[in-house]
């Protein structure tokens, strides 16, 4: 069974600082995608980043981009100049790619992100 | 720009009873999804619904849950006899086709009492 691992509870970050949120998961499969949602207090779930396996390439969305690491089964996120409006709870995803399937999302523990201004 | 709709915001029930969870998803997606999240605590997947059938359900959707799309825009979950365990946000997401990214609704926030 799939499984992604977020070991980082709660980190936090100066306003116009750039911080990391660590992520890992376990998979046998060669097709997948990862994602990185933000959760802020309304609840809302909100798709920040996903990166497909196949790519080589790190995906970016203006401030926030990835360091995907294939071997290593790493997928972490950078926010660059961190804005209060980044403050939530951040959760690393993963999809299995088999259209068969119900394609279903795991998620991880997640990762409260704190911005001090 | 299109949205997945659910409704109520907040439900408040009492054990044992019956609560329907509603969901429109947007209109030209065809993979639907109920996820569960206890208060402070990760995102589980509950069961996907694909071509008016369960394509995959997790062990915490047994008999008390079911999920229903009778009009072809509302997607529905059922639980017949809600527990305490059952207070949760429940997430409907949606997907227009197998590669594309899901899209959550906001969220029902059910108070089991």
């Amino acid at each position: 069974a799939q499984t992604v691992t977020q070991s980082q509870p709660e980190m936090s970050v100066q306003e116009a600082e750039t911080v990391t949120l660590s992520c890992t998961y376990d998979t046998s499969e060669s097709d997948y995608y990862l994602f990185w949602y933000k959760q802020p207090p309304s609840r809302q779930m909100i798709l920040v980043i996903r990166q497909e396996a196949y790519k080589q390439q790190n995906a970016t969305e203006n401030r926030f981009s990835v360091n995907f690491q294939k071997a290593a089964k790493s997928f972490s996120l950078k926010i660059s100049d961190s804005q209060l409006g980044d403050a939530a709870m951040y959760f690393c995803a993963y999809r299995y790619l088999d259209p068969e399937y119900g394609n279903k999302l795991v998620f991880g523990a997640g990762t409260i992100l704190r911005v001090k201004s | 720009e299109p949205e997945v709709t659910q409704t109520p915001s907040h439900q408040v029930t009492q054990m044992g009873q019956e609560v329907i969870l509603r969901c429109v998803p947007i209109s030209n997606h065809l993979y639907f999804y109920w996820y569960r999240q206890i208060l402070g605590q990760k995102v589980e997947f509950l069961v996907s619904f694909y071509n008016n059938e369960i394509s995959e359900k997790s062990e915490i959707f047994d008999d008390q849950f079911s999920v229903e799309r009778p009009d072809g825009s509302n997607f529905t979950l059922k639980i017949r006899s809600t527990k305490l365990e059952d207070s949760a946000m429940y997430f409907c997401a949606s997907r227009h086709d197998s590669v594309s990214e899901a899209f959550f609704g906001q969220g029902t926030r059910l108070t089991v009492v």
